[in-house]
């Protein structure tokens, strides 16, 4: 149980160009997802949270015109990363919440986005 | 406010070892705490967690967590290391929702585990 997927696994995309990525739940539905970013080697960065039918709430220093978030049901986020530039290069991962005091997070396996 | 320590980025064991990561956390409110675990080029994979109930915590591929509160550590155990446990271990302690929208999880930097035959 408590299974997320994402999709794609692997985007190669040119510079200036958006890029969509998807995050569902398998198993359960979701009351809020989650988006972080990871550098090489280094720790996870939380960039947004998402409850379904509602606006994500954006981590300081995360441009919300940058990386638009829906949440549109309780299985199914999309991050969409517009006029992506090499900085943007990156391994990004949701990660999505359940339960009555939903107090843990189950993680997808990531997407590796490369923008040249 | 909400921080993470983990000590050593990098932590090498010899196979059938035990296995010590170490774990504070600083948090202004009783803390969820977890250990997760990425594999390369992978997601991250819930070990344990701890939520109040019991402070001895038991997880999958026999890893055991324990919390302390005098000591504000989460320390990660395993008492002897298999090969299969190389990765980057991954400890965080969650708001508990109370800034609103889920529980927000903070992040230590990790600890790379190396295991050596």
């Amino acid at each position: 149980g408590a299974v997320v997927s994402q999709h794609p696994s692997w985007v190669i995309c040119k510079s200036g160009t958006s890029v969509k990525i998807e995050c569902r739940s398998l198993d359960f539905q979701a009351t809020t997802m989650f988006w972080y970013r990871q550098f090489p080697k280094q720790s996870l960065m939380l960039m947004a949270t998402s409850n379904e039918g509602s606006k994500a709430t954006y981590e300081q220093g995360v441009e919300k015109d940058k990386f638009l978030i829906n949440h549109a049901s309780l299985t199914l986020s999309t991050l969409t990363v517009t006029s992506a530039h090499p900085e943007d290069s990156s391994f990004y991962i949701c990660s999505a919440q359940y339960g009555t005091q939903g107090e843990t997070q189950y993680f997808g396996p990531g997407t590796r986005l490369l923008v040249l | 406010a909400q921080s993470v320590t983990q000590l050593g980025s990098h932590v090498s064991v010899s196979e059938g070892a035990l296995v010590l990561l170490r774990c504070n956390y600083s948090s202004s409110v009783p803390p969820y705490l977890f250990w997760y675990v990425q594999y390369p080029n992978q997601g991250l994979q819930l070990l344990l967690k701890y939520t109040s109930a019991a402070t001895l915590v038991k997880g999958i591929n026999g890893f055991e967590a324990e919390f302390k509160k005098s000591e504000t550590s989460f320390h990660l155990t395993k008492p002897s290391a298999h090969m299969s446990d190389a990765a980057e271990y991954f400890c965080a302690v969650s708001d508990r929702g109370i800034t609103g929208g889920g529980n927000k999880l903070t992040f230590g930097t990790g600890t790379q585990l190396k295991v050596e035959l």
